[in-house]
């Protein structure tokens, strides 16, 4: 098992520019968690999938954030466009649903946004 | 309120006991986690109690749960300097899948 597989580890774009940060959850697991780690907020969840449906979005921060799960084993993250503020390092993980399970971390997507 | 409450920063000597300590929110929250977090990587599950349990032991750990006050603590048993890292609690409140987490607690092992 591989584990939470997030591509890339790190990203420097422009402003401006589009982002899209790619995860692969562990097989069989049918949760899935983005998250957003800053020194002066911690760790906020942004979006999470049940079954690859959103169930809550509402920390999404704005219009820009999209993300999307088109099958079991991918979701992407995308920002269109970029500001600086968005930079963080996003992370993904994922959960067998129910109450006893605990998520497992992929290692992060360290962005700048210069 | 909505936070899960943990302080800052926590300093030991190599050797001595750690205690980390936070404060959750939900009094039905079914089960109550700890997460590890080392520098430029993931959050790592250390542990994790049931909310019908007062305490958990695994290894040099030691987790503690108080329902009535709502107070979660982590027992590090001769702390190490790979234990240097931050520590977050994290409370899975009933009928939801998502996690709250708390601000985490670096601790800093002195050799």
């Amino acid at each position: 098992d591989a584990g939470v597989i997030q591509s890339p580890r790190h990203e420097v774009t422009e402003m401006g520019q589009e982002v899209t940060l790619r995860c692969k959850p562990i097989s069989g697991h049918n949760s899935l968690f983005w998250y957003r780690q800053t020194m002066m907020r911690g760790l906020e969840l942004l979006i999470y999938f049940n079954n690859n449906v959103p169930i809550d979005d509402s920390g999404m921060p704005e219009d820009r954030f999209s993300a999307k799960m088109p099958n079991a084993s991918f979701s992407t993250l995308k920002i269109q466009p970029s500001e600086p503020r968005d930079s963080a390092v996003y992370f993904c993980a994922s959960s067998p649903t129910g109450p006893n399970y605990g998520y497992t971390f992929g290692s992060g997507t360290r962005l700048t946004v210069v | 309120g909505e936070d899960v409450e943990q302080s800052l920063f926590l300093s030991v000597r190599e050797g001595d006991s750690s205690v980390i300590n936070c404060t959750y929110t939900d009094s039905s929250s079914t089960y109550l986690y700890w997460y590890k977090q080392e520098p430029g990587a993931g959050l790592q599950l250390l542990t994790y109690i049931f909310s019908n349990m007062d305490m958990k032991q695994d290894q040099r750990l030691t987790v503690l749960l108080n329902k009535k006050d709502k107070h979660l603590s982590l027992r590090i048993a001769d702390t190490q300097t790979g234990d240097s890292a931050i520590y977050f609690c994290a409370e899975r409140r009933y009928n939801f899948n998502k996690f709250y987490f708390g601000s985490g607690t670096k601790l800093n092992v002195k050799p």
